[in-house]
Parts: structure tokens; sequence; C-alpha cells
């Protein structure tokens, strides 16, 4: 079955710290990834997407992801996290033969000054 | 920055009753869609629109659902008989495309339903 999982439900970090939120998927056709974060009371913001081609992608914010096949994962990354980053995170997957995204569960972040 | 817009931001409705969520897209965009996030859930696809008519859609959306879009900007999800079970919030999307670069969908800020 197609599935996203996001096996951190809440991380804490302080801020200047890095940051990697982890996702998994199970999807039998070739993956569309993509990373979204909703602040408190907002919509879902597109932080970055991957199709193909170079398997680092780096998105808005100062965000990254990298996406290994071999291991199902793409993993988000920050060097040094903002107060403003505070927020809750979801990995989605699609693909080519479909026009609906699977979301993982999502990832709460806090930051801490 | 052209964004996806939701109206309203929050409605309240009494069981049974028939509830307009509306959406403006992306103006340059051809692909529709409709998500809902009940609280603590994921956030589920519900339908897609392309052309005039469902793309895709998911067993979710029964005959209590329906999409349209009544003129060239707004598209609309009715549901004819609201349950409890329908409180979540509901999410429009676009896209330029499906499949490919232009395939990702961009979110409005949604609607939060709530059914008494």
């Amino acid at each position: 079955a197609q599935s996203v999982t996001q096996p951190d439900i809440h991380i804490t970090v302080s801020e200047g710290a890095s940051l990697e939120l982890r996702c998994n998927y199970s999807y039998g056709a070739t993956p569309y990834l993509f990373w979204y974060v909703q602040s408190p009371g907002q919509g879902l913001q597109l932080l970055l997407k991957y199709f193909s081609g170079d398997t680092l992608v780096q998105g808005i914010k100062g965000f990254e992801a990298e996406f290994k096949r071999s291991q199902s994962s793409f993993n988000l990354r920050k060097p040094s996290v903002h107060w403003s980053d505070a927020a809750e995170y979801f990995c989605a997957v699609g693909s080519y033969n479909t026009d609906k995204l699977i979301f993982g569960t999502g990832t709460r972040l806090q930051v801490f000054p | 920055e052209p964004e996806v817009t939701q109206t309203p931001s929050h409605q309240v409705t009494q069981m049974g009753q028939e509830v307009i969520l509306r959406c403006v897209p992306i103006s340059n965009h051809l692909y529709f869609y409709w998500y809902r996030q009940i609280l603590g859930q994921k956030v589920e696809f519900l339908v897609s629109f392309y052309n005039n008519e469902i793309s895709e859609k998911s067993e979710i959306f029964d005959d209590q659902f329906s999409v349209e879009r009544p003129d060239g900007s707004n598209f609309t999800l009715k549901i004819r008989s609201t349950k409890l079970e329908d409180s979540a919030m509901y999410f429009c999307a676009s896209s330029v495309r499906q499949g490919g670069l232009g395939f990702e969908q961009y979110f409005g800020p949604g609607t939060r339903l709530t059914v008494t």
C-alpha cells in the first residue's frame, strides 16, 4: 500500500542548531516528493519538491532535502534553525499517474531560544 | 506572489444542512483539488478536477460531495447533507498540470468546517 511515514511526531531544537526531519515512503511508481510547512492557523506552504535528477534539492527558507531511493527516504534538513521555523512539517508523495498527494502524519517542530 | 484563497475561513453548520466551500485557485493553474484534515489526522485527498470534470476521487468523496467551477475563477465543494464526521479543515489546492514539473500543488489557507 502507498504510504508516507514521518517517525518523529514532535521535535524540539535550540535556535541555531541543525535540523533533520525524517520521511520514509512506500510507493509502487516513481515518486514525486514534497515537503510542506504549516504554521498555526495557516495553510500548507510548499517548501521544496523532487521530481527527478539531482537527488539533493534546495527549497525556500534555507531548507534542503535529499532523495535516497535505496532507503525510500526524503529527509528534510536545515543547517541552522530560526525561531520562526517552529511549525508543523508534512512530507507528501505523488506520481505521474495520479492526481493525489499522500501525506504523512506530520512532525511538529518546536524551537527554543 | 499569486496564492490560493478560500472562503469562509470558518463555517459552523447544523447536521443535515448543505454547505458550500469556496476557493479561488491561482489564475493560470488548470488542475484543482480538495483535501481535508480531520483534527489530529493526516491530510487526505478528496477529489481532483480538470477541464470541468472530476479527474480522480477518493473513496471519501461519496454522493454527498460535489465539486463545481461555476465561473472562470471559483472552484467550490458542496456537501449536501452534513454529518458530524464531516467536521474538518478543508483545503483547496491548484497546480499548473498533473505529472512532472508543474505538478506541485499550492494550497489555500483552509476552511474549518464545524458540524454541530
